[in-house]
C-alpha cells in the first residue's frame, strides 16, 4: 500500500495548459524526488529537495518548478504543457539514515499532453 | 558521472525455476550502493534488495539474491523458485554517497513468468 500519494494518476491535457502534479508522503521524510520515466528507458531525476524551502533541478534538464513549502507536499508544475513533455512522473521520498536507505516511490502520473 | 547497464531488456522463465538478471555499472568511487527496484504493472516501484560496495558478502532477502563483483562492475540479480508476482520491471539503480545523493538507473528488464 503506498505511503506516497500521487494525483491524477492519468492527465491529458492540450497544449499551453498549465498542470500541477501533486505528490504528499505522510512518513516526515526530509529528502523527495521526481523523477520522469519514459517507456522503455530509465528514470531520470529532474528535481529533489533536502526539507522545506529547499528545491535543486536534476541531472535531465526540465522546464517544470517545483515548490517544498511543507515537509509532507512536494508539487511539480508546468506553466505551459508541450508535447515533449508527455511522460511518466514518479515522485520519491528517501527514510533518513543515509544514502543507503531505500526510496519510497508513489505511483506515478502519466501525462499526455496533446 | 556513474552509468549503469542492463543488457537485457525483457527475460522470461518457468514459474519455479531460477532467472538471473544482469547489470554493470561505471563508476571511480570506492564505495557506494546498489540496488534492484521492482515496478509490477501500474503499481509502485519497491525496493528488493541493495548492496553496500565496501561489504564482499553478497545480500541475500529470501529468494532473492545478488552477485556483487566489485572489480568486475557487476551486480546481477538471482531469483530462485520464481513466482507469477515476480513478474514485473527490474530496475537496477546506483547511489553516490557523494553530490545529491541521487539514484542513477539502468533502463530495465522486462520480467515474464511463465506458468
Amino acid at each position: 500500500e503506498a505511503d506516497i500519494y500521487q494525483t491524477p494518476r492519468y492527465l491529458v491535457i492540450g497544449t499551453g495548459k498549465k498542470i500541477t502534479l501533486e505528490c504528499s508522503q505522510t512518513m516526515g521524510h526530509d529528502k523527495m524526488y521526481w523523477y520522469q520515466q519514459d517507456p522503455g528507458m530509465e528514470l531520470h531525476l529532474i528535481h529533489y529537495s533536502y526539507g522545506v524551502n529547499s528545491t535543486e533541478k536534476g541531472d535531465l534538464s526540465s522546464e517544470s518548478t517545483v515548490s517544498r513549502i511543507r515537509t509532507e507536499h512536494f508539487p511539480l508544475t508546468l506553466e505551459s504543457a508541450r508535447p515533449s513533455h508527455t511522460s511518466q512522473y514518479l515522485c520519491a521520498s528517501s527514510e533518513p539514515g543515509g544514502v543507503g536507505s531505500p526510496l519510497h516511490f508513489g505511483n506515478g502520473t502519466r501525462l499526455t499532453v496533446t | 558521472a556513474q552509468t549503469v547497464t542492463q543488457s537485457q531488456p525483457e527475460m522470461s522463465v518457468q514459474e519455479a525455476e531460477t532467472v538471473t538478471l544482469s547489470c554493470t555499472y561505471d563508476t571511480s568511487e570506492s564505495d557506494y550502493y546498489l540496488f534492484w527496484y521492482k515496478q509490477p504493472p501500474s503499481r509502485q516501484m519497491i525496493l528488493v534488495i541493495r548492496q553496500e560496495a565496501y561489504k564482499q558478502q553478497n545480500a541475500t532477502e529470501n529468494r532473492f539474491s545478488v552477485n556483487f563483483q566489485k572489480a568486475a562492475k557487476s551486480f546481477s540479480l538471482k531469483i530462485s523458485d520464481s513466482q507469477l508476482g515476480d513478474a514485473a520491471m527490474y530496475f537496477c539503480a546506483y547511489r553516490s554517497l557523494f553530490g545529491n545523493e541521487k539514484l542513477t538507473f539502468g533502463t530495465g528488464t522486462r520480467l515474464t513468468i511463465i506458468p
